[in-house]
Formats: structure tokens, sequence, C-alpha cells
């Protein structure tokens, strides 16, 4: 089946390490996002990409990096530069020249302890 | 930043319909509005979206006021399963350098009462 998939569902790391969290998608869209997500609050935009090679910081960029080395995927580094890295991650895709809805992952909660 | 405001929270009685209101007074001629709802650490689920007409599907019901400035997302029969955050959305379609990305603000937290 067509989707979007997010692994780890859940990430423990130690405080100062770098993380990679994995997102993938099999339908062919051009546009992809990173969504941070904190207890009781709405969705952040960390970083998006339009087109692969491609990617814009959105409103929470810092202590954040992603590539866009291939359409499928859209990885989301959180660094040790990151001050607050324990949230809830959402990745998401769009085809970007039309009216259709974003699909969403089922999202990673990274713990840093 | 997000260009609409909803209510914090609401209550709706199980099998009754459910409005769920969206405020976006600046919202530009080539901007849709979406509708998205989130149930628990899951990723959030499209319901529904459109430009000036209301729309309908098999989720729900979107009327957009005639100056577009507002509008109200019905869940006809709510169940216990509607309890979730729901989220409106304003977003324009084409292709934009910069993007034409999803912001989402905190959304309403809809609870169906049995």
């Amino acid at each position: 089946d067509g989707g979007i998939t997010q692994s780890p569902k859940y990430l423990f790391r130690k405080e100062g390490q770098n993380v990679t969290l994995s997102c993938e998608q099999n339908l062919n869209h051009d546009a992809m996002y990173w969504y941070r997500q904190d207890p009781g609050q709405g969705l952040r935009l960390i970083y998006y990409s339009q087109i692969v090679n491609d990617f814009q910081k959105g409103d929470i960029a810092e202590g954040y990096s992603v590539s866009r080395e291939k359409k499928e995927s859209f990885p989301l580094t959180v660094t040790s530069a990151q001050k607050n890295p324990t949230a809830f991650y959402l990745c998401a895709s769009n085809a970007q020249r039309s009216v259709t809805e974003a699909f969403f992952g089922q999202g990673t909660r990274l713990t840093v302890v | 930043d997000a260009k609409t405001t909803q209510p914090t929270s609401m209550d709706c009685a199980e099998g009754r319909a459910a409005n769920l209101p969206c405020n976006h007074s600046t919202i530009s001629g080539n901007e849709y509005v979406y509708w998205y709802r989130q149930i628990h650490s899951q990723g959030p689920q499209y319901i529904i979206h459109g430009l000036k007409n209301n729309e309908t599907n098999e989720m729900a019901s979107l009327i957009i006021t005639e100056d577009r400035k507002s509008s109200t997302l019905i869940l006809p029969h709510a169940t216990l399963r509607d309890t979730a955050v729901y989220y409106c959305i304003v977003r324009v379609a084409e292709f934009l350098v910069g993007g034409n990305q999803f912001y989402f603000g905190t959304g309403t937290s809809l609870t169906v009462i049995p």
C-alpha cells in the first residue's frame, strides 16, 4: 500500500548525541515536511522540501538538519544543539502542484535522557 | 505562523452534530481551507478541504462563509471515535518559491460525550 512511513516509533537517546529520524514515502510526492509537536501544542514546522536536493527552514529549524537526496526520503537529524529535543516528530508529504491533502506518518516519539 | 483562530475546546453529545468554527479573516483569494484531525499520539488525518463552495464527503461537511473569512466543519452524527483535536488550515495550492506549506495552529479539542 502507498503511504508514508516513519521509523522508529519510539527512540531514546542520551543528551549530547545526534539522532536521525527516518521518513520514507512511496506516494511519488514532491514535497515533504517535518513537524514537531509538544504536549498540548499544535504542530510546528521544522523543515520542508519541495524538490530533491532542496529544502527550506520552517519556524523552528535551529538545532535540526535535513537532507533530500532522494524523492522518497527526507531524514531529520536532531543535533546536540537542539536545547529541548524531547518531543513527538511528524513527517508529511503531498503532491506539491495540486490541492491534494498532506499525508502524515504515525510519528516518532523521541526521548532524550 | 498559523493564519487561523479556533476555540480551544468543545464538547458534543454522542449522536448530535458537532459544529467546529474557524476564523481565517486574512485569507487570500487563492488559499484553500483544509481540516485535519489528530487522535492522541497519531499522525493527523485529512478530513476535507474547500475554496469557496460548501463541500461534503463521507466524513464531514465544510461550510465556508460568502466572504470566506470563516468556516465551520460539521460532523453530522458525532461518535466517541470523533474525540480528537481538529485543525483548520489555510494554504495556497499553487507551487510557490518558498513553499506552500501547511501551518497548524493549536486546534480545537473536541470531546464527544456519551
